[in-house]
């Protein structure tokens, strides 16, 4: 699995787009990227996964340069319910279908 | 459509005592099944995964075991509670891979006095 690294936190304001980089030297030729959202008292919830240049869904842009070794999610416009922690989860999970957290980003949304 | 549910909720427990968090997943097949917990304020740690009926591969915990008796139903148990298994369980499940999405449940909050 691929070591994943993210900044601790972060703070925001409502109408700003927030860019959370998350970077994965050792990615592998297989290895997809994923983003998960986790409010309090709840479970992550997908949010965006890409493998390379750019993804975009209705809620969040992935943003993946050439080298892959880094990826930054995009959230245009936060608002205060964009409050959450925010994990990258980079890798092939391999034989046995582990899968590991990080820390993750606990993006503060203010008004 | 698929759907995850675990339970209890909520638990309060006095230390020593066992545990029982059931997860029944459906509208699926053969799911990859896994424990977290989270303890106030930290990251989420994989306790327990399975990739199918009878198989579990443990993480972390030594009081804690985990079955998976049918292919939809993953349970966590301990037979003596520590204080330091107080924390929000997780279960959650996928279709396996390296893009299957993780879908968890409402999650089972456990305090142990």
């Amino acid at each position: 699995l691929a070591k994943t690294t993210q900044p601790i936190s972060m703070d925001s304001y409502e109408g700003q787009e927030v860019n959370i980089t998350c970077s994965h030297n050792n990615i592998a030729t297989n290895d997809y990227i994923t983003w998960y959202q986790q409010f309090p008292s709840q479970g992550p919830r997908f949010i965006i996964q890409g493998y390379k240049t750019k993804v975009t869904n209705e809620v969040a842009s992935l943003f993946i340069p050439a080298d892959r070794k880094s990826s930054t999610l995009s959230l245009p416009r936060v608002s205060l319910s964009d409050t959450a922690v925010y994990y990258c989860l980079v890798g092939l999970r391999g034989r046995d279908d582990k899968i590991i957290f990080g820390k993750g980003t606990r993006l503060h949304i203010l008004p | 459509s698929q759907t995850i549910h675990q339970w209890p909720a909520t638990l309060v427990q006095p230390v020593g005592s066992p545990l029982s968090l059931e997860c029944t997943v459906e509208g699926t097949s053969n799911p990859n099944l896994y424990w977290y917990r989270q303890a106030a304020g930290r990251g989420l740690q994989l306790l327990f995964y399975s990739v199918g009926i009878g198989q579990i591969s443990s993480e972390v915990p030594q009081n804690l075991s985990a079955s998976r008796p049918q292919d939809r139903q993953f349970i966590l148990s301990s037979k003596k509670l520590l204080l330091s298994d107080s924390g929000f369980y997780l279960c959650a499940w996928s279709t396996g891979g390296n893009t299957g999405e993780l879908f968890f449940g409402e999650g089972s909050r456990l305090t142990v006095l």
